[in-house]
């Protein structure tokens, strides 16, 4: 099956910086890799995600970039705020038939006003 | 346009004892996933119902059983719960099981803490 690493655990920047996260994957055959955000007691909700046949995605301050030959892929924030302070997962598919994600561990994002 | 709905939020059980919880799907969407994600992790994928059966299931102890009603809504169960089994149980859905990239819907979650 499919597994997910992600890096770093916990990443404190001061508002304004740039925050990256890692994520690689271990099944070639992944084609689809979305991002989700999930503030404390809340739900995760998808903030973004990227399919295998682009390498990268933008949406305003976020933006996804894909490496399908290091099968790697990486959420970029610029200009951190401090609403940005959250837990952060990413997924890859797993194998098999139906689409059934697993997540990574996740990555604390502190965002220092 | 309602999304995913699950209930009760929180409760509180005992070792041993037997609990339920339900989820409604978003409006359009015909297949129910249950995660549970237990503090500091990501969601582990449970099982997924379509067509009321279960159609995959990940490594999960027969304890943890599930239902999928003609409206499309699910039913999580757990029996002879352990302590371990205290987590947040997040129900999701998405419009059919085997597209890749469906976007998966997320409910807000039921807090389970066994005592």
């Amino acid at each position: 099956g499919e597994n997910v690493e992600q890096h770093p655990s916990t990443l404190s920047v001061q508002e304004g910086d740039s925050a990256v996260i890692k994520c690689t994957y271990s099944d070639s055959a992944s084609n689809y890799f979305p991002w989700y955000k999930q503030e404390l007691g809340k739900r995760p909700q998808l903030i973004i995600d990227i399919r295998s046949n682009v390498g990268e995605k933008k949406d305003q301050r976020i933006a996804v970039t894909l490496n399908k030959t290091a099968k790697h892929f990486s959420l970029h924030i610029t200009e951190t705020q401090p609403e940005d302070s959250a837990v952060y997962f990413c997924a890859a598919p797993t194998s098999g038939g139906s689409y059934i994600p697993t997540f990574g561990r996740g990555t604390s994002l502190i965002v220092h006003p | 346009d309602a999304g995913v709905t699950q209930s009760p939020t929180h409760l509180i059980k005992t070792r041993g004892q037997q609990v339920t919880l339900r989820c409604s799907p978003k409006s359009g969407h015909d297949t129910v996933s249950w995660y549970q994600q237990a503090l500091g992790q990501g969601p582990q994928f449970i099982f997924q119902y379509y067509e009321e059966e279960e159609r995959q299931r990940g490594n999960f102890p027969d304890r943890f059983s599930g239902h999928q009603f003609p409206n499309y809504s699910s039913e999580l169960n757990v029996n002879a719960l352990l302590l371990g089994d205290s987590a947040l149980y997040l129900c999701a859905s998405t419009a059919g099981p085997s597209a890749s990239g469906n976007t998966i819907y997320f409910g807000e979650g039921s807090w389970l803490t066994v005592v």
